[in-house]
């Protein structure tokens, strides 16, 4: 999980495995964001997944929603190198400027 | 390639000395935002400005200052930094006024060390 006291999430993995990444979240959110930053970049935004959707999917991204558990996850099939990243969610609703995010997940992909 | 830019990219402060850091993006958003990132930490919003009106986090409120002289450029002002304020800054701008059906694009950061 993302949130709580726990650090940051850390996953290593070869290239070509599956993986998935989970978020839980406790305040009430109208969507879920998934976000990648890879070193020396800012974050930028992989998927949008809003609370009437349970899946959405993008190439080789898949997240998940699941609002009565409070939790998503993202998943990416066929993992390259270039994957390794820290991946954080984020969730959000209608008010304005209100995207609060996860501690986030470091992914490393061998080669 | 980004277009949202920040400026520096790397500033080194002395405590009690102020810090500027500038952000500026051309894709003419209405929302500009920064938030503080730690290692190993969530990034943490610390205000917004939704066109010329700026809102900031009740438990950062009096640490941080901003302005918005323009559309495009927003600045994060610390009257006087302190060792805590050492951390990565992302500014980011979006087009929608909530985040419920838009994204926030980053900038690369400006990282601030405080000695």
């Amino acid at each position: 999980s993302q949130w709580g006291e726990e650090n940051l999430q850390a996953l290593s993995i070869q290239e070509g495995e599956d993986v998935t990444m989970n978020c839980s979240y406790k305040t009430y959110t109208t969507v879920v964001q998934w976000y990648r930053q890879k070193s020396g970049k800012g974050p930028a935004q992989l998927i949008l997944i809003r609370s009437n959707e349970r899946e959405k999917r993008s190439g080789r991204l898949r997240a998940t929603l699941d609002t009565s558990s409070q939790s998503s996850s993202l998943s990416i099939t066929g993992t390259l190198a270039t994957d390794t990243a820290v991946y954080f969610c984020a969730t959000g609703t209608q008010v304005v400027g209100q995207l609060t995010f996860g501690r986030g997940t470091r992914l490393q992909v061998y080669a | 390639d980004t277009t949202v830019k920040q400026n520096p990219r790397y500033k080194l402060a002395r405590v009690g000395k102020p810090v500027n850091l500038i952000c500026s993006q051309t894709m003419n958003h209405d929302t500009m935002y920064w938030y503080q990132k730690k290692p190993n930490q969530a990034p943490k919003l610390l205000l917004f400005y939704y066109d010329k009106i700026l809102n900031r986090e009740a438990d950062t409120f009096e640490k941080f200052q901003s302005s918005r002289p323009n559309n495009s450029f927003c600045s994060l002002y610390i009257g006087s930094a302190g060792l805590e304020y050492s951390a990565m800054y992302l500014c980011a701008s979006s087009r929608d006024r909530t985040v419920n059906t838009g994204q926030l694009y980053f900038g690369e950061g400006s990282k601030l060390t405080v000695l």
